[in-house]
């Protein structure tokens, strides 16, 4: 078990420009969450998969953001004409959709938006 | 309210014991959950809580619930520095899909 990946583990990218990150879960894990937390703040919910389908998304979603899990594996989360209020680390969960569901995060992708 | 609230900073001496408390929002939360996160560091799940306990204590962490007051709690036993870091606290508004975290105690532990 090697736990959740995410890569890049940094990113920093100019205003304007489309960024993409990847997250791949734990093997067994049918649940993938994306979190954004900003300095100083708990992790904010943006969307969640049960398997390849997008169940839930977060207001704090905007159309210039998009996630994706084509296979009910890895994921992307695609962020489209960045701006600087996109600076975050963006966070990677898994679980499984039985039991006690607690998620299991991944290190992070930091995004710098310059 | 829609925030799970936790006091920013606690700060404690090497071998005291440590409590982080948390006040959450939805009575319907199913699980409640502590993570710590270290600097640069992902979110540790610590431990976690069914709603229909009162306490669980897992080696030195206990963690208390009260209902009633949607509070929440987490005891550390004889702190160590390694402790150091920031503590979330976490519910599960109707049901496991999301979790909403609180704004974070940061641990100090002074040698």
């Amino acid at each position: 078990d090697t736990g959740v990946s995410q890569d890049p583990r940094h990113k920093i990218t100019k205003r304007g420009q489309n960024v993409t990150f990847r997250c791949d879960p734990i093997s067994e894990h049918n649940r993938l969450y994306w979190y954004r937390q900003t300095l100083g703040q708990g992790p904010e919910f943006l969307t969640y998969f049960q398997n390849e389908a997008q169940l839930e998304k977060s207001r704090l979603l905007s159309d210039r953001f998009s996630a994706e899990r084509p296979k009910g594996s890895f994921s992307t989360l695609e962020i489209q004409r960045t701006e600087q209020g996109d600076s975050a680390m963006y966070l990677c969960a898994s679980s499984i959709s039985r039991g006690h569901g607690e998620q299991y995060f991944g290190p992070g992708t930091r995004l710098t938006v310059t | 309210g829609e925030d799970v609230e936790q006091s920013l900073f606690l700060s404690v001496r090497e071998g005291d014991s440590s409590v982080i408390n948390c006040t959450y929002t939805d009575s319907s939360s199913t699980y409640l959950y502590w993570y710590k996160q270290e600097p640069g560091a992902g979110l540790q799940l610590l431990t976690y809580i069914f709603s229909n306990m009162d306490m669980k204590q897992d080696q030195r962490l206990t963690v208390l619930l009260n209902k009633k007051d949607k509070h929440l709690s987490l005891r550390i036993a004889d702190t160590q520095t390694g402790d150091s870091a920031i503590y979330f606290c976490a519910e599960t508004p109707g049901g496991y899909q999301k979790v909403t975290f609180g704004t974070g105690t940061k641990l100090q532990v002074i040698p």
